[in-house]
């Protein structure tokens, strides 16, 4: 089984600031793959960044990084510079070879003008 | 523009009805599609793998029979929610895969199901 933890509910960020939101995940597969997603009010489901299990360097997608800690079973998520448009829900999610995505409960991340 | 498709994006329907959700991949040929429900305020729960020319695979506490998922072609899958009740109002959003495989997964916009 799949399973993917957010512990935080919600999160702020001063503009222009660094925000890291956390997540753990548990699987029993060895080959899968891990994202974060952003959901604004609209809802449309916006790919942020993808890291492939198998690789031990950090995925990095300009101001978002990632910091996976395989053994830790941690991808938290580290948002720099900070912009309101970052402002969302923001999902990690877990998936395995077969396409399906395992989704953590979301943080809701407000940034501070 | 949108690369997977949904409709409709919103839909109110009467309770002991049944209504259908559609979703298309718009530029590519997409033998598997996934299915989500996401409740206000939660995350999405993935309920079923649609499988273009055969039975959906359902996750467990998933009620087959309601939720009928038929995928007829390589770019559509369709949700029927039958016999509908106010606590299967929700968000529905689908996903599709592309042939370039785990690297193209593409969300649709996702279908608000509000029964009354």
């Amino acid at each position: 089984a799949q399973t993917v933890t957010q512990s935080q509910p919600e999160m702020s960020v001063q503009e222009a600031e660094t925000v890291t939101l956390s997540c753990t995940y548990d699987t029993s597969e060895s080959d899968y793959y891990l994202f974060w997603y952003k959901q604004p009010p609209s809802r449309q489901m916006i790919l942020v960044i993808r890291q492939e299990a198998y690789k031990q360097q950090n995925a990095t997608e300009n101001r978002f990084s990632v910091n996976f800690q395989k053994a830790a079973k941690s991808f938290s998520l580290k948002i720099s510079d900070s912009q309101l448009g970052d402002a969302a829900m923001y999902f990690c999610a877990l998936s395995n070879t077969g396409n399906q995505f395992y989704f953590g409960t979301g943080t809701s991340l407000t940034v501070i003008p | 523009g949108a690369v997977v498709s949904q409709h409709p994006s919103w839909v109110i329907c009467k309770s002991g009805t049944s209504v259908k959700i559609e979703c298309r991949s718009l530029d590519f040929q997409a033998t598997t599609m996934f299915w989500y429900r996401q409740f206000p305020k939660q995350s999405l729960m993935l309920m079923a793998t649609s499988n273009e020319g055969s039975k959906a695979t359902y996750e467990q506490g998933v009620e087959k029979d309601k939720f009928l998922i038929n995928h007829a072609s390589l770019t559509l899958s369709t949700l029927t929610v039958t016999s509908a009740h106010p606590e299967d109002s929700s968000f529905y959003i689908c996903s599709a895969v592309s042939p370039g495989g785990l690297n193209t997964i593409y969300f649709g916009e996702g279908s608000w199901l509000t029964v009354v």
